[in-house]
């Protein structure tokens, strides 16, 4: 199956705006999902089929796709948003994570 | 209350074997696929297989990695979906996750997580 590449850690002050990029060769054939992990706890889905947000999420969660390239970000991040952030795809049947982004709001 | 519930978990010697459930309620669970996902301390989700519905004759599919030694099952009188594992090996040891979600789409449900430690 495909592979989904992010970066393994992004920095950002709170306030601003924080980007995650998640990449891979078939992503412009499928839907990209996103996850928050905060520590000792499970996934929350925060972003489904590239820009739709759960009910709940807050509006600063949004997301995009455009070629090979999908995008996580949080406008007006808070310090409760640190937290690792994965995005997950599907090819030919299977499912795939990235191997995921630890955001650090400081 | 909509929610997963795994159990099931435990310590295993390597070569041996365990089964997983994942309980589910307050949605119709006939109606959803499923799905294992792992993550081993310290690392990322890794997604292990999944299994469709009566519709689509409970077809399953698994990573490479698990191929051949775990499989996935269901029951939906008991609501409950099955990960049986065997011939485990030491790099098995994770908190073994199950989710809910549509077919190619993303996991709007997750559980609590079950820990399976494979040692001697």
């Amino acid at each position: 199956s495909s592979e989904l590449t992010q970066p393994p850690s992004v920095s950002v002050s709170p306030g601003q705006t924080a980007t995650i990029t998640c990449s891979g060769h078939k992503l412009g054939d499928t839907y990209v999902g996103w996850y928050q992990q905060k520590p000792g706890q499970s996934p929350v889905l925060v972003v489904y089929r590239d820009d739709k947000r759960p009910s709940g999420v807050p509006e600063r969660f949004s997301g995009s796709s455009s070629g090979n390239t999908a995008t996580l970000t949080i406008s007006g991040t808070q310090t409760m948003d640190e937290a690792d952030y994965y995005c997950q795809a599907w090819d030919t049947g299977l499912v795939v994570f990235g191997g995921g982004t630890k955001l650090t709001v400081l | 209350e909509v929610q997963l519930v795994e159990s099931g978990g435990d310590l295993v010697q390597p070569g041996g074997s365990l089964k997983l459930s994942c309980a589910a309620s307050g949605f119709t669970f006939s109606e959803s696929p499923m799905h294992w996902v792992r993550q081993a301390s310290g690392k990322g989700l890794e997604w292990v297989g999944h299994i469709r519905t009566e519709a689509n004759d409970y077809a399953t599919a698994h990573a490479a990695s698990v191929k051949g030694r775990f499989t996935i099952s269901r029951d939906d009188s008991k609501s409950t979906a099955y990960l049986q594992m065997s011939s485990l090996k030491t790099e098995d040891t994770a908190v073994y996750y199950c989710a809910s979600g549509g077919w190619y789409d993303a996991f709007d449900l997750w559980g609590q997580g079950t820990m399976v430690t494979v040692s001697s």
